[in-house]
């Protein structure tokens, strides 16, 4: 099956500072999408993007599906972005697949 | 718009009682159903999913079933709980065509 890589596992950030995750991915995929998983455990979706760039306030993301990778950009970080961040991909047969995640510590 | 419920929040058992975590989603029709477990904090993996009523596909193999009784409804169920099927339970459901999944709140079960 498909692997996805996410890189770093960890990070921390002092609050303000810019971040950059990233998501590799082995395969050709229909779908791509970024969540913010909270402290409760609740998922988040981000963004929906198999291709192209998206932006939401301080939250970017870019995929390039040809070269199969995907980024996640935070910016001006809060501790409120502290979490862990998951990319997940679907390929054919609507199933979507996690990559390990990225957990995010924002420290005032 | 569309809504996902998935009841309890928090669930404690002892090994070897039975089991039945619930979803429902409303404002959509046929959607594809999910369920996934995280045990450790990351890494979600896919249990089961369903493409519509009485159609379920088993990801792995496992103590756990599920069945699709309506068509926005999912239940996940087992006969006798093991230590190991303690983690985070989330159901999720996406439009057939893309467009994305989204996911419940979770339930978190703990067995005793």
């Amino acid at each position: 099956g498909i692997q996805v890589e996410q890189s770093p596992p960890d990070l921390i950030l002092q609050e303000g500072a810019n971040s950059t995750l990233r998501c590799n991915f082995s395969d050709s995929v229909n779908n791509l999408q970024w969540f913010h998983q909270n402290p409760w455990g609740q998922l988040i979706n981000l963004f929906y993007i198999p291709s192209g760039t998206k932006q939401n306030g301080r939250l970017s993301a870019t995929t390039v599906a040809t070269e199969r990778y995907s980024l996640l950009y935070i910016s001006s970080s809060q501790t409120t972005d502290s979490g862990v961040y998951f990319c997940a991909v679907e390929v054919a047969g609507n199933k979507l697949t996690f990559g390990g995640g990225t957990r995010v510590l924002v420290k005032p | 718009s569309q809504t996902i419920h998935q009841w309890p929040a928090t669930l404690v058992q002892p090994v070897g009682s039975p089991l039945s975590l619930e979803c429902t989603v409303e404002g959509t029709s046929n959607p594809n159903l999910y369920w996934y477990r995280q045990a450790a904090g990351r890494g979600l993996q896919l249990l089961f999913y369903s493409v519509g009523i009485g159609q379920i596909s088993s990801e792995v193999p496992q103590n756990l079933s599920a069945s699709r009784p309506q068509d926005r409804q999912f239940i996940l169920s087992s006969k006798k709980l093991l230590l190991s099927d303690s983690g985070f339970y989330l159901c999720a459901w996406s439009v057939k065509g893309g467009l994305g999944y989204t996911f419940g709140s979770g339930t978190r079960l703990t067995v005793v």
